[in-house]
């Protein structure tokens, strides 16, 4: 079964602080990495994501980081804000696999001023 | 504006009802897919579609049905088969190789009186 597993499940981190989100995957045919942040009682909205050929990108505050040899991705959110407070997913995708995008289970993150 | 709408945004169900989720994009796109969200749980796939009169089952699908008869517009009933119908329901779409991201309406909560 394709899985995406995702830590922590939830999150504190005081404002100005570096937020951190860990997934691991099994499936070594994903090649698409997305992120994703939902607010409370919204639908989830594509962060940032990431193809197994680079091992970062950068998008102002947010970057992933990927080790395709751990089979590891991770999120770090610089200078957390907190706007930032939502639960984040991240995600695999197999492109031209039917395009179905396995979730992580979500993490809560709240930044304390 | 493009985008996904998905009414209505709060649903109630009593018990042995069949109700109709409703899921319509403007995008263009002809991938749709739904989600049920429980908390904790992530996000599980509940069907897909990648073209008009076709559908697939995702991991959860036992008692739901869809239909696509539009390439706009991808409903979801909830049957009364399904035991535990009380969730957040998440209506997505996608490009055909889902790695350009998927959009997210603001979801149906449905709940059980």
């Amino acid at each position: 079964q394709q899985q995406v597993k995702q830590s922590p499940q939830s999150l504190i981190v005081q404002k100005g602080g570096i937020s951190i989100i860990n997934c691991a995957y099994e499936n070594t045919a994903f090649d698409y990495f997305p992120w994703y942040q939902q607010f409370p009682g919204k639908g989830p909205a594509l962060l940032i994501a990431i193809r197994p050929d680079v091992s970062e990108k950068k998008e102002g505050r947010f970057t992933i980081s990927f080790n395709k040899s751990a089979k590891q991705f991770s999120l770090h959110i610089m200078d957390s804000q907190p706007g930032d407070s939502a639960t984040y997913f991240c995600a695999a995708l197999i492109a031209g696999g039917g395009n179905k995008l396995t979730f992580g289970t979500g993490t809560q993150l709240k930044v304390e001023l | 504006d493009g985008g996904i709408t998905q009414s209505p945004k709060y649903l109630f169900r009593k018990e042995g009802q069949n109700v109709t989720l409703s899921c319509e994009q403007n995008l263009n796109h002809d991938a749709m897919y739904w989600y049920r969200q429980d908390p904790g749980q992530g996000l599980r796939l509940i069907y897909y579609s990648q073209i008009v009169n076709d559908f697939q089952k995702g991991d959860i699908a036992e008692g739901y049905s869809v239909s696509r008869e539009k390439k706009e517009s991808f409903p979801l009933t909830v049957t009364s088969a399904q035991k535990n119908p009380t969730a957040f329901y998440l209506c997505a779409s996608s490009g055909r190789q889902g790695v350009d991201g998927y959009t997210f309406g603001s979801g149906t909560r449905l709940t059980v009186v």
